[in-house]
């Protein structure tokens, strides 16, 4: 089946560390998206890509950083720098050609201890 | 600025009751435009999208909505809510051109009562 899988679906971190999320897709999208999602706050984009080996900061960007380096693959690492870590991931891709939606991950949360 | 406004957080439906989600936009431009459903700690689902042509638009689960350009609004409707529609509702735009990120609101949490 086509789709989205992010891993793991619960992480837990120590203060001070990176963590990385991952995300693959075999939907063959070149888009793909990293939100954040916090109780009230809807999803903040984080990161977004169009293309490998390219990818542009979203809204909330400081903290985090990516890589593109297949098609299929968006990871995301939660640096020691991101002041508040502990939230909701979901990563998402979308097709470039055509009217096409964001198809959606299960998320990952992410639980600073 | 563009953006979604979702003016409702919190809505309570009798089950069986008729339901409206309301969703605002602000866009450069007409976008495209979603609702997606949420359940608790779950990725999100399309429930329904507009790109063009009819406004009323139907979508899965018994869900339909309406693009209204001069007021800005693509409210959700549904005529009888049942129990198994208690989740959390995102209104999303997106620009025309591909690869653009989409921009949610904040959502609405939907609570049925029996």
């Amino acid at each position: 089946d086509g789709g989205i899988t992010q891993s793991p679906k619960y992480l837990f971190r120590k203060e001070g560390q990176n963590v990385t999320l991952s995300c693959e897709q075999n939907l063959n999208h070149d888009a793909m998206y990293w939100y954040r999602q916090d109780p009230g706050q809807g999803l903040r984009l984080i990161y977004y890509s169009q293309i490998v080996n390219d990818f542009q900061k979203g809204d909330i960007a400081e903290g985090y950083s990516v890589s593109r380096e297949k098609k299929e693959s968006f990871p995301l690492t939660v640096t020691s720098a991101q002041k508040n870590p502990t939230a909701f991931y979901l990563c998402a891709s979308q097709g470039l050609s055509g009217n096409t939606e964001a198809f959606f991950g299960q998320g990952t949360r992410l639980t600073v201890v | 600025a563009q953006s979604v406004t979702q003016p409702d957080i919190h809505i309570t439906v009798s089950e069986g009751a008729s339901l409206e989600l309301r969703c605002n936009y602000s866009y450069g431009a007409t976008p495209y435009l979603f609702w997606y459903v949420q359940s608790p700690g779950q990725g999100l689902q399309l429930l329904l999208k507009y790109f063009s042509g009819d406004t009323l638009v139907q979508g899965i689960k018994g869900f339909e909505a309406e693009f209204k350009r001069s007021q800005s609004s693509f409210n959700l409707r549904k005529p009888s809510v049942h129990w198994s529609d208690a989740a959390e509702y995102f209104c999303a735009v997106g620009a025309r051109q591909a690869g653009t990120a989409l921009i949610f609101g904040k959502g609405t949490t939907l609570s049925v009562s029996s």
